[in-house]
């Protein structure tokens, strides 16, 4: 089994449209989380830290769920930009700097 | 200001050859990784430095990768014999402090460009 899972999708989303999806994670002592956005064919790009009470950057919502082990990523207002995929990434409390990704779940926002 | 650096950018080498990628991180950031991305796959952690010292090579798929920093900054991950199975995007990120700290939140990898390796 997979550390951190996701669905690959795709997800196809009108513009203007939310969508959401979620990650889960193996390791019950992981401790940090986070939502990085890469485009393809470019590197990975912080898109958000992942905070235990959940938190709002503009669009986009980050929920962190402890007792099920997963974490989650809504997009409102969807625009053409947000496509990409998006790799949830948990830091496990063992190792630091090992920080875990998933495999991505793409995005795919249309006119 | 300047961003993660690798190189090169890409590198087609013959199986058996040995490679030598390189990454120069972001000044002052303490921490630094290599990850590599085979196509569409997710990222595959490799090796992770805190300063010079390497407290987790757990990644390293094969005694024939080995990664070295110098410095405190530049570091190189070498491939020796290497296998058409090598082949990937080799990916170095830099962050001014270790994730998992308390104050890891405002500490965020940043990734370089990437050498795109292929072993023909």
């Amino acid at each position: 089994r997979k550390e951190v899972e996701q669905d690959p999708g795709p997800f196809n989303v009108p513009e203007g449209a939310t969508v959401a999806f979620n990650c889960t994670y193996s390791n019950s002592a992981s401790q940090s989380f986070f939502w990085y956005r890469q485009d393809c064919r470019k590197e990975p790009k912080l898109l958000m830290s992942v905070y235990s009470s959940g938190n709002e950057d503009g669009r986009f919502t980050a929920q962190l769920n402890r007792a099920s082990q997963y974490i989650s990523l809504l997009i409102r207002d969807s625009k053409l930009s947000d496509s990409a995929t998006y790799l949830c990434v948990v830091a496990l409390t063992d190792s630091w700097g090992k920080l875990q990704f998933g495999a991505g779940t793409q995005v795919v926002v249309t006119p | 200001g300047a961003g993660v650096s690798q190189s090169p950018s890409n590198k087609v080498t013959e199986k058996g050859k040995d490679v030598e990628l390189r990454c120069d991180p972001i000044s002052g950031h303490t921490a630094l990784y290599w990850y590599r991305q085979s196509l569409g796959q997710g990222l595959e952690f490799l090796i992770y430095f805190q300063g010079n010292s390497a407290p987790d090579k757990s990644g390293l798929p094969s005694d024939r990768f080995s990664a070295e920093r110098t410095g405190g900054s530049v570091s190189t991950l070498t491939i020796q014999r290497t296998q058409q199975e090598d082949s990937a995007v080799y990916l170095c990120a830099s962050s001014l402090r270790s994730p998992g700290t308390s104050s890891s939140y405002n500490s965020p990898l940043h990734f370089g460009n990437g050498t795109r390796l292929t072993v023909t």
